[in-house]
């Protein structure tokens, strides 16, 4: 069966500190990986997603981002963190497969306090 | 732009009634949508996942209906037990299918009483 793991499960982190949030997946190859942000009183919000080793798609522009160097890991990363990159961020995968219905499957989340 | 709406924002019954949770969006044009169960602090549980094409799914005593056509889904749960206390989630994924992005409702928080 197919599981994903993200750490760490919470952070706290002074504004201005670097970040990087790993998830990896297991039991499944070429999955379509997923970055999500939910935040305080809002709804998710799909921020990165990635078909492929090495290829990321930003939906939202902003002050993180994202890398995927192995196949089944994916990387969330940001050089100087903002007050308001606090939330819940959760990864995602779902098969890679022409015509499959595409069903995501989250992981538990990271809880990123920035202070 | 594709937007979710889901009603109520919160929900309490007694344990062992029957309950709907109502998810709507603006937009016809769906890949599929899908129902999420989040406990406080958890990440999403995948609960059903309907086709475009399709008009219901269920799982034990979930049910989720799709009219794609009016732009609504709902969740019935029957026989609510304590355990099932916790924020329900739908989400759409509009096409053209691509972008593959989610679009989600802020959801419906459900608290069932013994």
């Amino acid at each position: 069966s197919q599981t994903i793991h993200q750490w760490p499960a919470t952070l706290v982190q002074p504004v201005g500190s670097p970040l990087s949030l790993e998830c990896t997946v297991e039991g499944t190859s070429n999955p379509n990986l997923y970055w999500y942000r939910q935040a305080a009183g809002r709804g998710l919000q799909l921020l990165f997603y990635s078909v492929g080793i090495g290829q990321i798609s930003s939906e939202v522009p902003q002050n993180l981002s994202a890398s995927r160097p192995q196949d089944r890991q994916f990387i969330l990363s940001s050089k100087k963190l903002l007050l308001s990159d606090s939330g819940f961020y959760l990864c995602a995968w779902s098969v890679r497969l022409a015509g499959a219905n595409n069903e995501q499957f989250f992981g538990p989340g990271t809880r990123l306090t920035v202070l | 732009k594709q937007e979710v709406t889901q009603i109520p924002a919160a929900l309490s019954v007694p344990e062992g009634e029957n309950l709907v949770l109502n998810c709507s969006f603006t937009d016809s044009a769906i890949y599929n949508l899908q129902w999420f169960r989040q406990d406080p602090g958890k990440g999403l549980t995948s609960l059903l996942l309907i086709q475009s094409s399709q008009r219901e799914q269920t799982s034990g005593r979930l049910n989720a209906s799709l009219d794609k056509s009016s732009g609504r889904s709902t969740l019935y749960i029957a026989a609510s037990q304590p355990g099932d206390s916790a924020t329900y989630l739908c989400a759409v994924r509009p096409l053209p299918n691509s972008g593959y992005a989610l679009n989600f409702g802020k959801g419906t928080s459900l608290l069932v009483t013994p």
